[in-house]
């Protein structure tokens, strides 16, 4: 079965400080990775993807990074945090297709 | 960017009900799938349909697609209390990515 661990779980921060968020999973060797953000009442908008170690794919021009040190863990990173950055912060396992999600981290910026 | 839209936005149901759903989508895709969020959770996989299916069911799930008029509907049967949840569609056009719509929130009333 496809575990997806997330940390922390709730984030209060203030603005200019930096951000990690880390994302772990357990089954299949080589998934696919994805960061999610999610605005309140919103849908998901992708921020990044990874097919494999240290390859990273950017969806949207922002104040985040991401990083994928090794095969099942995945980061999200920010050097400066601004107001905009709070949401709902969702990491998903590809597998055949189908997505499988964390729990979320869920940021406030104040 | 996001594909699906779903419709209504809200929709508040009678426990023993069924609530359907609609997502209209834009482009061509591979698959199209449906995903339930509880508040402040992760998403969860309910169901896949490829785009050369017509119909699909999945326990108290029905699922319809129609290429044609891109788009697609969510029938739940018998709607309980634990149906309560955002429903999203999502769209896979084949680049490993899903690009997801803003949901449609569904509150079942005992």
């Amino acid at each position: 079965s496809q575990t997806i661990h997330q940390w922390p779980a709730t984030l209060v921060q203030p603005v200019g400080s930096p951000l990690s968020l880390e994302c772990t999973v357990e089954g299949t060797s080589n998934p696919n990775l994805y960061w999610y953000r999610q605005a309140a009442g919103r849908g998901l908008q992708l921020l990044f993807y990874s097919v494999g170690i240290g390859q990273i794919s950017s969806e949207v021009p922002q104040n985040l990074s991401a990083s994928r040190p090794q095969d099942r863990q995945f980061i999200l990173s920010s050097k400066k945090l601004l107001l905009s950055d709070s949401g709902f912060y969702l990491c998903a396992q590809g597998v055949t297709g189908e997505l499988f999600f964390g729990e979320g981290s869920r940021l406030t910026v104040l | 960017s996001q594909q699906g839209e779903e419709d209504p936005q809200a929709l508040s149901i009678q426990e023993g009900e069924n609530a359907t759903m609609n997502c209209s989508y834009k482009t061509s895709i591979n698959n199209l799938q449906w995903y339930r969020q509880n508040s402040g959770r992760g998403l969860v996989h309910l169901i896949l349909i490829r785009s050369n299916e017509r119909e699909k069911h999945s326990g108290r799930l029905r699922v319809t697609l129609d290429t044609s008029k891109k788009s697609s509907s969510l029938l739940i049967t018998a709607s309980r209390a634990a149906d309560t949840a955002s429903y999203f569609c999502a769209t896979d056009d084949g680049d490993y990515k899903l690009s997801f719509g803003a949901g449609t929130t569904v509150t079942v009333r005992a």
